[in-house]
Order: C-alpha cells, then structure tokens, then sequence
C-alpha cells in the first residue's frame, strides 16, 4: 500500500529553466494539495485539485506556476522560467474525503 | 495576515516531561484542526486532529485541548521520548477543506 510519491525527490535548475514536480496520490485518493515550504518555515498553501479540476488555486503565483491532476497520471506541479526565490521544498498531499491529508516525502527544488 | 500563530518556536524538554505547543487562530469558520509531526528531511504525517464539537482529544501519548471561545488549542505530548524530537506544526481548515493554513512551526528537542 504505497503512500504519496513524489519525484524528483531533489532537482536541480538553472534559472529560466522549466520545473515539473511530480506527485501520486496514495490508491483511492482524488483530491491533491500543493504546498511550498522555505527553511525552518511553515507550510503554504499553494493549490487543491481534484481529478481535472482546479478547486483552489489562491496560494499560486499569478504568473509562471501552474498545476494540473489529469484523468489519468500524476498531479504535476510546473514552474515556468525559474527564479532563485523559487528555491524550496515542494510538497503535495492527497485525501480522501478532504480533511485527512497525507503529505509525499517532498521534491527539493534549488535554482542556481 | 498569519491565519495560524503557533507558540513557542523552539522548546528543550527533558525525557518524562511534558511538551506544550500552542496554536492561536482568528477565523470563526475553521472547524477542522490537525497537528502533523515533521522529521528532517521528510513530509509532515498527521499525528492527531479536532473538530470544535470536542474540548479534548486523546491518542496515545498525545492529546489536543480546544478551546473554541479564546480561538486557541494546544498539543500536549505526556512522557516526552527523545523519538518525538521533531518539528510540530498546527494547521486549519474550513468545512469544505479547500484550504489549509499552517502554524509556522516548534522544533521539539527532547533531551535523553
């Protein structure tokens, strides 16, 4: 029974480069959460979906980030034309139901 | 604004202790509060969570105190075990869970 998986596990981009996070849901769960976490930060919230639908976004960027859960495949989380700011790790969560969220072991993201 | 203020930052306690994080929040409409656990390098994982219909909830070593009129609740952990020396974050949620707001953390040292 594999829990969240997320990959790459660490990436590496020089700036003005693509990023494209993966994350799986754990079996059953139709519901992903995106959240960025700087060093010796908390948790923000990025973005919810649910299979092909964009329920919340309010925690994204306006410009260069976008997500996406298709029908079929991994939840992708894509950053377009990086930025040292950029840098941190990038974390989804998966739910059943919505409230109980299991958290992937995270993708570190470093912008040279 | 910080929707999620989380007290103390740090805290040392000794083997046997008990260690106290409190988190304080302004929003009447949050009525889902879980409290994850975070080791270096890996995701949170849910330790223990409240709904505002309960003053306290038990699970093992740890328990959640809520109290609804001052907006705060608080993780006790009883019997501190130097296992338990991690990063301990609240959070909260609405009732339809769209998003989730994070404390900024306590880093928990439990000395042996």
């Amino acid at each position: 029974n594999a829990g969240v998986m997320q990959n790459p596990r660490h990436l590496v981009r020089r700036r003005g480069q693509e990023a494209r996070l993966r994350c799986s849901p754990m079996k059953g769960h139709s519901h992903v959460y995106w959240y960025r976490q700087l060093p010796e930060e908390g948790l923000k919230f990025m973005v919810y979906l649910q299979k092909e639908n964009i329920i919340d976004e309010s925690g994204m960027p306006k410009e260069r980030f976008s997500a996406e859960f298709p029908k079929e495949g991994p939840s992708i989380l894509r950053i377009q034309q990086v930025v040292r700011g950029d840098s941190a790790a990038y974390f989804c969560a998966s739910s059943f139901q919505g409230y109980e969220q299991y958290f992937g072991p995270g993708t570190r993201l470093t912008v040279t | 604004q910080q929707q999620v203020k989380q007290s103390p930052q740090s805290l040392i306690v000794q083997k046997g202790g008990i260690s106290i994080i409190n988190c304080a929040y302004e929003n009447t409409a949050f009525d889902y509060f879980p409290w994850y656990q975070q080791f270096p390098g890996k995701g949170p994982a849910l330790l223990i969570a409240i709904r505002p219909d309960v003053s306290e909830k038990k699970e093992g070593r740890f328990t959640i105190s809520f109290n609804k009129s001052a907006k705060q609740f608080s993780l006790h952990i009883m019997d501190s075990q130097p296992g338990d020396s991690a990063t301990y974050f609240c959070a909260a949620s609405g009732h339809n869970f769209n998003k989730f707001y994070f404390g900024s953390g306590t880093k928990l040292n439990v000395k042996p």
